[in-house]
């Protein structure tokens, strides 16, 4: 079986650009989490989604965002980019949030440079 | 909130030996999973074991075992007969029962091989 995929794995943007990341969760998964991962900060939890809806969302501004498709893949999406974004963005999935099954798997992570 | 803490933000270990990890939690709530992940410098964040809060039996995975005591709010890891893939950072993290957040992780700790 195939695990999460993410893409881009690299990319480089400028300040004030907005940028979305894309996520495959592994298949039958439904659940699909996004943590950002930073030198400073550690891991941070972003949002959660299920079955297409926000279950769960971390403390970050507004300018991040996502959505869920009916195939389970996720986007997120960085809007008016700062330098302090610039990061590891994780992407995991897990069969079914909240229940015994409920462990992520993560992806190999987008490496975003904000310049 | 939930804290999750590694105090040691390294440690090393000689091929074949043993090695424990520590981590401690701060939550109150009563049903909740622990986990270890290891994240190798490919950046891919791996799962190493999980321990539900409601079994008081430690779980184990190969060479890898957990101490869970659950009234100390204390969840180490032991690797057995320490091998060089295993060098990687290691990080605990917290769930509560519900999935009511995502995973709460510690700030790591870097583990070295010696050949």
């Amino acid at each position: 079986k195939a695990g999460v995929t993410q893409t881009p794995r690299y990319l480089i943007k400028t300040r004030g650009q907005q940028v979305t990341l894309s996520c495959s969760p592994i298949s039958g998964h439904r659940s699909v989490s996004w943590y950002q991962q930073t030198p400073g900060q550690g891991l941070q939890f972003l949002f959660e989604y299920f079955s297409e809806t926000q279950r769960n969302k971390g403390n970050f501004p507004g300018r991040f965002s996502g959505r869920q498709f009916s195939n389970s893949r996720s986007e997120m999406n960085v809007s008016t980019l700062e330098l302090g974004d610039s990061a590891l963005y994780l992407c995991a999935s897990s069969l079914s949030p909240g229940t015994s099954v409920d462990t992520q798997y993560f992806g190999p992570g987008t490496r975003l440079t904000v310049l | 909130a939930q804290t999750v803490t590694q105090s040691q933000p390294e440690m090393s270990v000689q091929e074949a030996e043993t090695v424990t990890l520590s981590c401690t939690y701060d939550t109150s709530e009563s049903d909740y999973y622990l986990f270890w992940y290891k994240q190798p410098p490919s950046r891919q964040m791996i799962l190493v074991i999980r321990q539900e809060a409601y079994k008081q039996q430690n779980a184990t995975e190969n060479r890898f075992s957990v101490n869970f005591q659950k009234a100390a709010k204390s969840f180490s890891l032991k690797i057995s007969d320490s091998q060089l893939g295993d060098a990687a950072m290691y990080f605990c993290a917290y769930r509560t029962g519900g999935g009511a957040d995502g995973l709460t992780f510690g700030k790591g700790t870097h583990l070295i091989i010696q050949p």
